[in-house]
């Protein structure tokens, strides 16, 4: 059963802290995007990789969020320094070009940050 | 930014009844629309992809439909039940660029026994 696996599932950070957030796509998929659920906001798109270049980062606030993809099996996205507002569940998704393929969703990573 | 509402944001009904919501996305430059289903503390999973004007899609008592010339799609609950309860989620791909899903906010549906 192809899954999205997203690591680690919880994290409550001081504020200050570097946080890193792994995702491991659907194998064969080659797009991934990162998302934060949040409640003004619903599902934000904070990046989007195509054949692991990074398309889309927009959503991104650029001076303490990044995102790669080291290989096609791993998504990171680090936050330094976390600070309180950041606190959210944040979602990896992958998905397909190729055809008509809906994004499938990890778990999420619920981050705390005190 | 791509506008793509969903109303209403927040539905409580009677099992057994019937219900349907709205998506609105723009009308020009579609390549497809998702609608998602969204259970507490779980992950979003797809319930239909919508390519085509005039689609009609149907999952057991799920159903919904496309209008991409007036930029909406309805989804429909039938005869809803307590585990029909669930954010529902509809989001837009746009052609010619990078296919992006955008989402909407989602409709809340609570079905009381």
């Amino acid at each position: 059963d192809a899954r999205v696996t997203q690591t680690p599932r919880h994290k409550v950070t001081e504020m200050g802290q570097e946080v890193t957030m792994r995702c491991q796509p659907i194998l064969g998929h080659n797009t991934v995007f990162w998302y934060r659920q949040t409640m003004m906001q619903g599902l934000e798109l904070l990046a989007y990789f195509r054949n692991r270049a990074p398309l889309d980062d927009s959503g991104m606030p650029k001076d303490r969020f990044s995102a790669e993809m080291p290989d096609a099996t791993l998504a990171t996205l680090k936050i330094q320094p976390s600070e309180p507002r950041d606190s959210a569940v944040y979602f990896c998704a992958s998905g397909s070009t190729r055809v008509y393929t809906e994004a499938f969703f990890g778990q999420g990573t619920r981050l705390t940050v005190v | 930014i791509l506008n793509v509402e969903q109303s209403p944001q927040s539905l409580h009904v009677q099992e057994g009844d019937s219900t349907n919501f709205t998506c609105s996305f723009p009308s020009s430059n579609f390549y497809a629309l998702h609608w998602y289903r969204w259970e507490t503390a779980k992950s979003p999973e797809a319930l239909f992809v919508m390519t085509l004007n005039g689609d009609e899609k149907k999952k057991g008592r799920i159903s919904a439909t496309l209008n991409t010339k007036e930029g909406y799609s309805y989804l429909y609950i039938k005869g809803s039940q307590p585990e029909d309860s669930a954010t529902y989620l509809c989001a837009f791909r746009e052609s010619g660029g990078s296919y992006i899903p955008t989402f909407g906010r989602g409709t809340s549906l609570i079905v009381h026994p």
